[in-house]
């Protein structure tokens, strides 16, 4: 079945230092949508990418989307104390009609000293 | 806010037992999905419904069912728990998913299970 890879795992940066995380598909993708999930709550929807090569930007923070639309990325400039949380992608698939599947990574938590 | 109710927020059962969790899409949403989040497993989607009907499986165990009733609001029954079973459970919803449209999900609260 479709898989989504996310990485780094974990990443402990130093507050303004930047961060990335990335996505891979196993297969081709409708969208890909971004999460963030904070320490003890739920996963808050960020932003969705549809288009191939699609770029973008929330603030400090930059989506990116791949050309063959199997890949991610979020970026974000100058970390600040307020951005830690658990960062998820999640790949949506067209599985047939009118249906769409939505696969997560298993999230990047990051984590950010002041 | 997000718009998605899940109830109850905290269950704390014994093993061999039964539950029931219940969740209730925003208004308008069509879609239910169920994920598993554990310390070590993140996000597992459980299953989907739209409209009543069951869409798409994941990592559902057989002792785990769920329906979408046809006020939309869904349930997932744990059956036959197990230690394992302890974790959080989200319910989200989305919009009526059609090719260009926003298919975002929303996510409820959770319930958290502990199992004992």
């Amino acid at each position: 079945g479709q898989q989504v890879m996310q990485i780094p795992q974990y990443q402990h940066v130093q507050e303004g230092e930047d961060f990335t995380t990335y996505c891979n598909s196993s297969t081709t993708l409708s969208n890909i949508q971004w999460y963030k999930q904070r320490p003890g709550g739920h996963p808050v929807f960020l932003i969705q990418l549809v288009k191939s090569g699609e770029v973008k930007k929330q603030k400090r923070l930059t989506f990116q989307f791949g050309e063959a639309k199997k890949n991610s990325s979020l970026h974000i400039t100058a970390t600040q104390t307020t951005d830690v949380g658990t960062y998820f992608c999640a790949g949506m698939r067209n599985s047939g009609g009118s249906n769409y599947k939505l696969t997560f990574g298993k999230g990047t938590l990051l984590t950010v000293n002041p | 806010d997000s718009g998605v109710t899940q109830t109850p927020k905290h269950l704390i059962t014994a093993t061999g037992q039964r539950v029931t969790l219940r969740c209730s899409p925003r208004s308008g949403d069509l879609s239910v999905y169920w994920y598993q989040q554990s310390l070590d497993q993140g996000l597992q989607f459980l299953i989907q419904y739209y409209n009543g009907e069951e869409r798409a499986k994941g990592n559902i165990l057989e002792r785990f069912s769920a329906q979408q009733f046809p006020d939309l609001h869904s349930e997932l029954n744990l059956s036959s728990l197990e230690l394992g079973d302890s974790a959080l459970y989200f319910c989200a919803s989305s919009p009526r998913t059609l090719v260009g449209t926003n298919t975002e999900a929303f996510f409820g609260q959770g319930t958290r299970l502990t199992v004992v």
